[in-house]
């Protein structure tokens, strides 16, 4: 699966948008970008993932740029409760287990 | 859906002891992986399994780690003899699919302190 790569840590106004970018340089053809988070002390969360399209769910959005070496999940209204490390993780179609970087640990202050 | 759920929670116990983890996948779900979380190391994956079969256990770290999954509805993750190295959280995830598998549900953790 190809690296990502990803700021360390990030802060983030509460209401405001966070951008979290992701860099996969390598990514090949079947190669997916997936979304999580993991709150302090939980399980990671599956957020969202994308493939060549723009992907939006009820959590976040996904831009993947057209040549697909960097994606940005948005957050739209930040909240004090998205504070987490959020993970950028590529991966082909037919894998069949997830590894995990370090992530960005995204602060949401007042 | 009660998702997918570990227990115990927390564990501390000695080191030489033997130490039995135990994950409740999500019904329906044929996929079911075990991470261990460390600070130094992250997250990493230990083993999964496909409809029961352990699939991949290059993650195991030795001898000492077993995982079986006997039936679809329950995995069990034993460090026997348990050292103080293996004091991190254990995860346990499941998924639907053998490919792709690249929406996991993970439960809470099972934290273990080995003294």
């Amino acid at each position: 699966d190809a690296k990502t790569t990803q700021p360390p840590s990030m802060d983030c106004a509460e209401g405001r948008a966070a951008n979290l970018p992701c860099n996969h340089s390598t990514i090949s053809g079947n190669e997916y970008v997936y979304w999580y988070r993991q709150i302090h002390s939980q399980g990671p969360q599956y957020i969202i993932h994308g493939l060549k399209n723009n992907e939006t769910n009820e959590m976040a959005s996904l831009i993947i740029t057209e040549d697909r070496k960097s994606s940005t999940l948005i957050l739209p209204h930040a909240t004090l409760r998205d504070t987490a490390v959020y993970y950028c993780i590529v991966m082909s179609g037919t894998a069949s287990k997830l590894t995990f970087g370090t992530g960005t640990r995204l602060q949401v202050t007042l | 859906d009660a998702g997918v759920i570990q227990s115990p929670r927390h564990e501390v116990t000695e080191m030489g002891q033997e130490v039995t983890l135990r994950c409740k996948p999500i019904s329906g779900h044929n996929s079911l992986f075990w991470y261990r979380q460390t600070m130094m190391r992250g997250l990493e994956l230990l083993i999964y399994f496909n409809n029961n079969v352990p699939i991949d256990d290059s993650g195991m770290p030795e001898d000492r780690f077993s995982a079986k999954m006997p039936n679809a509805s329950f995995s069990t993750l034993k460090i026997q003899p348990s050292e103080p190295r293996d004091s991190a959280v254990y995860f346990c995830a499941s998924s639907l699919g053998s490919g792709g598998a690249g929406e996991l549900f993970f439960g809470e953790g099972s934290r273990l302190t080995v003294l």
